[in-house]
């Protein structure tokens, strides 16, 4: 089936750093996501992104947060600075437009700030 | 929080037997999800009920969905070693709200 790839799988960095997250959605699709996992916990929905542009986000979405996808490349996660509370897994996932709800996800990086 | 009763953190069973996982949500939703997640792998879609759906059946699973009550369900049946993984209900088509997750894990 389709795939959504992300890369790295594991990120390591000390707390203050700038990290970046990418992933590389399904070729057709237009909607994209994030979602973040700390272990044991739930996933939580970041942020939508649609047409260049933030439709939604949550309040775990921190101003240190920030998201785009130029010219049709990866869509990135960045966060500057990083904090210790950010390390998580992240999963990246996306879906077409038009009345398909499925969104499909990414095997996720697992980020961790020391 | 978008969810009220929290599922069954955890479920252990044997091979061939059947399996029910519940779930309910506070909120309006016109689907449910259900996704399964294998450890070290992203979620993904097994099933999808909507509200003007009281059931559906994709091979061995069952998803129903109550909107009365805000619950669904999802059963397994005759589960095979290969069904262990976390199970999630999630809701909202757009940006979706994922509940606690049971962890099944069938044994042979």
């Amino acid at each position: 089936g389709p795939k959504v790839l992300q890369i790295p799988s594991h990120q390591i960095i000390d707390m203050g750093q700038m990290v970046t997250l990418n992933c590389d959605p399904v070729s057709n699709h237009l909607y994209f996501y994030w979602y973040k996992q700390i272990l044991g916990q739930q996933m939580e929905f970041l942020v939508n992104f649609y047409n260049g542009k933030v439709m939604e986000k949550s309040k775990l979405f921190k101003d240190q947060f920030s998201v785009e996808r130029p010219d049709g490349s990866y869509f990135t996660l960045k966060i500057q600075p990083t904090a210790l509370e950010d390390s998580a897994v992240y999963f990246c996932a996306s879906r077409r437009t038009g009345g398909g709800y499925e969104q499909y996800f990414g095997p996720g990086t697992r980020l961790t700030v020391l | 929080s978008q969810w009220g009763e929290e599922n069954l953190q955890a479920l252990s069973i044997q091979e061939g037997e059947d399996v029910t996982m519940n779930c309910s949500y506070k909120t309006y939703t016109t689907v449910v999800h259900w996704y399964r997640q294998d450890s070290g792998r992203g979620p993904a879609l097994i099933i999808l009920i909507r509200s003007n759906e009281r059931e559906k059946r994709s091979g061995r699973l069952r998803a129903t969905l109550d909107t009365s009550s805000q619950s669904s369900s999802l059963s397994i049946t005759a589960a095979q070693c290969e069904d262990t993984a976390v199970y999630f209900c999630a809701t909202d088509a757009n940006r979706i709200f994922f509940g606690d997750g049971t962890q099944l894990v069938v044994k042979p």
